[in-house]
């Protein structure tokens, strides 16, 4: 089983859709959030970051974690074409070296 | 000049040649990564530095061989690589500090003939 397990679409939605992308993992040591937004040929963005569970709103983005359930999502409101990436879930427990551990990213496209 | 810069954007190489990946970060961070990033597949880590010092070698083929002279400038060195090895490599930076998130840079797109 892998320790993060995220659909990676494509998810093809229209201009103005509210975005649901998701993340489930196994370990329960982890307590920090993260989703990075790739655009192709660029490298991964920091998006949102969260601590331990809750909510986390940003402009259009909302960033949730269920700690409790192992799941982490990531809702854009007002989709819009410029949306239009792959959003890679990461997260670790700390520590020295802090490592991270990906999703493998959802392909999102935003159609006008 | 902002962030975390990585040269050259776009590498082609044959099996034997050497050649070497540049990243330097510009934001003061004190920790540096390297990943690589291959097509439907998660970021796999493969060094880690922390103040200059290296920390994790995630089990990488010696024919990688990274270098951080300072905080600021991380190098990986390429020699005798296979055709496995074409991916997007990635250079990351963070402050020191639990959980603080990582910066990434545009990474080098590297092509092995």
């Amino acid at each position: 089983q892998k320790e993060v397990e995220q659909d990676p679409g494509p998810l093809s939605v229209p201009e103005g859709a509210i975005v649901s992308l998701n993340c489930t993992y196994s370990n329960s040591a982890f307590q920090y959030f993260m989703w990075y937004r790739q655009y192709s040929r660029k490298g991964p963005e920091l998006l949102m970051y969260t601590y331990s569970s809750g909510n986390k709103e940003d402009g259009r983005f909302t960033a949730q974690v269920d700690k409790s359930s192992k799941y982490i999502s990531l809702f854009i409101r007002d989709s819009q074409p410029s949306d239009s990436a792959t959003y890679l879930c990461a997260m670790t427990r700390g520590g020295a070296t802090n490592k991270l551990i990906f999703g493998t990213g959802t392909l999102l496209a935003v159609q006008p | 000049e902002t962030g975390v810069t990585q040269t050259p954007r776009h590498l082609v190489m044959g099996m034997t040649n050497k050649k070497s990946l540049k990243c330097e970060q510009h934001l003061g961070h004190n920790a540096m990564y390297w990943y690589k990033q291959s097509a439907k597949k998660p970021l796999e880590l493969m060094f880690v530095y922390n103040f200059k010092e290296q920390t994790e070698n995630n089990s990488v083929p010696s024919r990688f061989s990274p270098e951080c002279p300072n905080s600021s400038h991380l190098f990986l060195h390429l020699h005798t690589l296979q055709p496995e090895d074409s991916a997007l490599y990635l250079c990351a930076s963070r402050r020191e500090g639990f959980g603080q998130p990582q910066h990434f840079g545009d990474g080098t797109r590297l092509s092995i003939l």
